[in-house]
């Protein structure tokens, strides 16, 4: 039962290389978000998705985009890498909603120099 | 807009001792609050949350929390602390804005159990 995985687990980013970060699921869920975390700052929602082909801006979208092709997978991608990128990115993922709470993946530490 | 605060950046306390980690929140309407632990390069994992119904909510591994409508707060306890408990915790609310339902994390609060 594999729940949420995210890959690359680490990358190195020169400024202005672009890289796309994969999140699977294998729950069945309808709801996944993409978050960053810095210190001191928390987590921060930078886009989401309801279901297979939407998506919606969470509250620090700026330089990334993202795609919902499949129910089961959802993507983020840095068109043009910049250091105030550098962060970990957390996808998660839940049934309908929050009600039931969010499974999270393990993180990505992506590293832009 | 919701928001949630967590206080205290970092919480020591001697094993076996109670501890507490302090959030505070705000919201309009009903609230959906959550707590959250992450332990070192894991991501995060569901302690317990508050929906509805009585105000002390029970989690893992002996943790509580308790929903105080009146101080707008969800302070997280555990009666005996244990040096594994220690971890970062985050405190998070349901979030409606946009039209769809989403949380909105505290900025976490890293607590340090000493043996």
């Amino acid at each position: 039962n594999a729940g949420v995985t995210q890959t690359p687990k680490f990358r190195v980013l020169k400024t202005g290389q672009s890289m796309t970060l994969l999140c699977a699921q294998d729950m069945n869920h309808e709801y996944m978000y993409w978050y960053r975390q810095d210190p001191g700052m928390g987590l921060r929602l930078i886009h989401y998705s309801v279901g297979e082909g939407t998506t919606a801006k969470g509250e620090v979208p700026d330089g990334y985009n993202v795609s919902r092709l499949k129910k089961q997978n959802f993507l983020l991608g840095l068109e043009s890498a910049a250091p105030s990128q550098t962060s970990v990115y957390f996808c998660a993922s839940s049934y309908v909603g929050t009600y039931y709470g969010y499974t999270f993946g393990s993180g990505t530490r992506l590293t832009v120099v | 807009a919701q928001s949630v605060a967590q206080p205290e950046d970092q919480v020591n306390v001697a094993e076996g001792n109670p501890l507490t980690v302090k959030c505070t929140y705000s919201v309009s309407g009903n609230p959906y609050l959550f707590w959250y632990v992450q332990y070192p390069n894991r991501g995060l994992q569901f302690l317990l949350k508050y929906i509805t119904g009585d105000n002390l909510v029970k989690g893992s591994n002996g943790f509580e929390a308790e929903f105080n409508k009146s101080q707008t707060s969800f302070h997280l306890k555990k009666p005996s602390a244990l040096v594994s408990d220690s971890a970062l915790y985050f405190c998070a609310v349901r979030d409606l804005s946009g039209g769809y339902n989403k949380l909105i994390f505290g900025a976490g609060t890293r607590l340090a159990v000493h043996p």
